[in-house]
C-alpha cells in the first residue's frame, strides 16, 4: 500500500458524459501527479498540482480539468468522454514539488467508456 | 519534447535466466531516470533511480541500471530472474529544467516461468 488512495476503483459510463475521479496523497504530500495509461500510448503524463495551484501540464485535453483542494486530495474531471479515453488513471503523490522526492502512485482507476 | 523507448513489450524468461531490458531516452540534456515496476495486481513502485555520479546505480530486490550518456541509455539488469519478479517494468525520465515530472516509456511485461 503507497498510503496514496483513488476512487472509484472502476467506472463504466456511456460517451458524452462527465466523471469524476478522486486522488487522496499520502498524509503530508503537497504535490499530485495525474497520469493516463493505455494500451497504445502507454502511461502518459497528464497534470500536477502543487499545493492547490497547477504546476504543470502534459497531454491533457481541453475536455479534461482537475483541481487540488484545500486538503490536498485532487479530482480530475473528464467530460464529452469517448471510447478511446477508455484506460487506467492514475494518481500519484510526492513530498514536494521536485524530482528528488518519490513519486508514490495509487492503484488506478479503470474508467470504461461504452 | 522527450521520448523514452523500451524496445522489448513482452519477454518470457526462465527462473535463474539474466534479464536486461532496454531503455533509451531521447534528451540532449541534462535527465533524471528512474525505472518503476507494477506487480500483478499492485501499484507502480520505485525500483531505481539515478540523479548523478557513478552510472551503475543498484535498486531493491537485486535490480541494477547503468547509465550510459553517450548511447542515451538506461538499461535495467538482474542476473538471476526469480519467478516473483513477474511485472510490468516502466523506464522514466525527467528533464532536469525544474519540472518533477516524469516521461515513461510503454513499459515491458516479463514472465518468469518457474
Amino acid at each position: 500500500d503507497s498510503g496514496v488512495t483513488q476512487t472509484p476503483k472502476h467506472l463504466i459510463t456511456a460517451t458524452g458524459q462527465r466523471v469524476t475521479l478522486r486522488c487522496s496523497p499520502r498524509s503530508g504530500d503537497l504535490s499530485v501527479y495525474w497520469y493516463q495509461q493505455s494500451l497504445d500510448q502507454g502511461l502518459q503524463f497528464l497534470i500536477q498540482y502543487y499545493n492547490g495551484e497547477e504546476r504543470a501540464k502534459g497531454n491533457i485535453l481541453e475536455r479534461f480539468s482537475a483541481q487540488q483542494f484545500p486538503d490536498l486530495h485532487s479530482e480530475l474531471n473528464l467530460s464529452s468522454l469517448e471510447l478511446g479515453d477508455s484506460a487506467l488513471y492514475f494518481c500519484a503523490s510526492s513530498t514536494r514539488d521536485s524530482v528528488y522526492n518519490e513519486q508514490f502512485f495509487g492503484p488506478g482507476t479503470r474508467l470504461t467508456v461504452l | 519534447a522527450q521520448s523514452v523507448s523500451q524496445h522489448n513489450h513482452h519477454v518470457i524468461l526462465s527462473e535463474a535466466a539474466s534479464l536486461e531490458l532496454g531503455c533509451n531516452y531521447s534528451y540532449g540534456g541534462t535527465v533524471n531516470l528512474f525505472w518503476y515496476v507494477q506487480y500483478p495486481g499492485q501499484h507502480l513502485q520505485l525500483l531505481l533511480k539515478y540523479f548523478s555520479g557513478d552510472p551503475l546505480v543498484k535498486g531493491i530486490k537485486g535490480f541494477e541500471a547503468e547509465f550510459i550518456k553517450s548511447k542515451f541509455s538506461f538499461n535495467l539488469r538482474k542476473p538471476s530472474v526469480q519467478w516473483s519478479d513477474t511485472a510490468e517494468y516502466f523506464c522514466a525520465v525527467n528533464a532536469d529544467s525544474g519540472y518533477s515530472t516524469l516521461t515513461f516509456g510503454k513499459g515491458t511485461m516479463l514472465l518468469v516461468s518457474p
